[in-house]
């Protein structure tokens, strides 16, 4: 059975930094792409960040491009958001999601396989 | 791309049909064009990829069509675990968007 189970969210004040993570089960982690999608409260999914299988392949949106860094450690089965700078506008739910076999070439960030998600709230 | 839904808010009752839009800024790539459901408190789960293909677990009433830069998802005949909030995705470029969401309600 496929999981994905966030962590490392919290209160952190603004330009403060954190480190969430993401512990994948079952599934040969290493061959799939992995995303971030985060959800204000309230509001809709916004796309965040992707890499590519062997890592070699990042991308970002513009809003954290320069601030959030996507990373994974496959001998740890876990993928990471490495998040700084924070601002106001950062809090939201992030989830993980993991990109189904058959999306390849061209193809960025569709999700079959979603977390249950972790709270970052920004403020003072 | 920036992906508009319509409508906002859409109040049927079960047993009706519901048509759900979504019309991107410029053409999709391949049809790279997801619908999901998310329910409050939940993650978003996936419902249909390619515009028209169900993802595993999906009834057969949840139908998705349309190229380009418009697509539809439609639901045949609503159950009431079908209301929920549903949102469109572009995954063909490298800054994949998703729509701002439809919330299907119980009228």
């Amino acid at each position: 059975e496929v999981q994905l189970v966030e962590s490392g969210g919290g209160l952190v004040q603004p330009g403060g930094s954190l480190r969430l993570s993401c512990a994948a089960s079952g599934f040969a982690f290493d061959t799939f792409a992995m995303s971030w999608v985060r959800q204000a409260p309230g509001r809709g999914l916004e796309w965040v960040s992707v890499i590519s299988g062997s890592g070699d392949s990042t991308y970002y949106a513009d809003s954290v491009k320069g601030r959030f860094t996507i990373s994974r450690d496959s001998s740890k089965n876990t993928l990471y958001l490495q998040v700084t700078s924070l601002r106001a506008e950062d809090t939201a739910v992030y989830y993980c999601a993991r990109e189904p076999a058959y999306c390849g070439r061209g193809c960025y960030s569709l999700s079959d396989y979603w977390g249950q998600g972790t709270l970052v709230t920004v403020s003072s | 791309i920036v992906l508009t839904q319509s409508p906002g808010t859409l109040s049927l009752s079960p047993g009706e049909r519901a048509t759900l839009s979504c019309r991107a800024s410029q053409s999709v790539s391949s049809s790279y064009l997801a619908w999901y459901q998310q329910k409050p408190g939940q993650a978003p789960r996936l419902f249909i990829h390619g515009a028209s293909s169900r993802a595993t677990g999906i009834p057969d009433r949840f139908s998705g069509s349309g190229s380009g830069t418009d697509f539809t998802l439609t639901i045949s005949t609503l159950e009431p675990e079908d209301f929920a909030v549903y949102y469109c995705q572009q995954y063909g470029t490298s800054r994949p968007t998703f729509g701002q969401g439809t919330k299907l309600e119980i009228k």
